[in-house]
């Protein structure tokens, strides 16, 4: 998985409340991804980072922010969960040394209720 | 509107048989396209990578065509095992953008004793 974990792997919240995602690599890549997979559709690009503070929307960005204060974390919130935001949330890391391939972390599985 | 799209949905096929999965894009620049394979629950892993100049690559039993001029890649899978079960999902990369990706929403692959 090249060296990317996501915490919680899991979570049932309720409509309303926030919940942060968190996605932690140990090799230092400058780029760093957030998406979301739902039935019916392809990976969604929400956000992304290009360093440390540095980050920009994506096509699905509506609902969501993100923050990068290190190089190997990278947050995703939901300010106010809605059920339309159950998903399975991946979080990838772009090798520019590996023919800038995007490696993805394990998932983890939100539901809204 | 970038856009990538597989066929067939799903496919269940014999173990020791050979299957062949399709993908049409219209991604504009083109840069690369890769297939990956998603087991189920985990994150989506690189199989292969092409680039325009390329036509075919091999990654043991997997083999992927690309014909840029019609915009079509096929995914040959040879003397399929069980472990081959997954999700193969068609990405194309557009030049510059800050790479990113078009996903295909996949082809769910079952190989059956």
């Amino acid at each position: 998985d090249a060296g990317i974990t996501q915490s919680p792997r899991h979570k049932v919240t309720e409509t309303g409340t926030p919940v942060t995602l968190r996605c932690h690599q140990t090799e230092n890549h400058r780029y760093m991804y957030w998406y979301r997979q739902d039935p019916g559709h392809g990976l969604r690009l929400i956000h992304y980072s290009y360093g440390v503070k540095d980050t920009d929307k994506g096509e699905v960005s509506d609902g969501y922010s993100v923050s990068r204060s290190k190089t190997e974390d990278f947050l995703l919130t939901l300010e106010s969960a809605t059920s339309s935001q159950t998903s399975v949330y991946f979080c990838a890391i772009r090798d520019t040394l590996a023919d800038n391939e995007q490696f993805f972390g394990p998932g983890t599985r939100l539901t809204v209720l | 509107k970038n856009q990538v799209e597989q066929s067939p949905q799903s496919l269940i096929i014999l173990e020791g048989k050979n299957c062949t999965l399709q993908c049409n894009y219209t991604v504009s620049p083109f840069s690369n396209l890769r297939w990956y394979k998603q087991d189920t629950g985990r994150g989506p892993v690189s199989l292969t990578i092409m680039t325009f100049s390329e036509n075919t690559k091999s990654n043991g039993r997997y083999t992927a065509t690309l014909d840029a001029d019609t915009k079509q890649s096929s995914l040959h899978i040879t003397a399929s095992q069980l472990s081959d079960s997954a999700s193969y999902i068609c990405v194309v990369s557009a030049l510059g953008g800050g790479n990113k990706l078009t996903f295909g929403t996949g082809t769910q692959l079952k190989v059956e004793l």
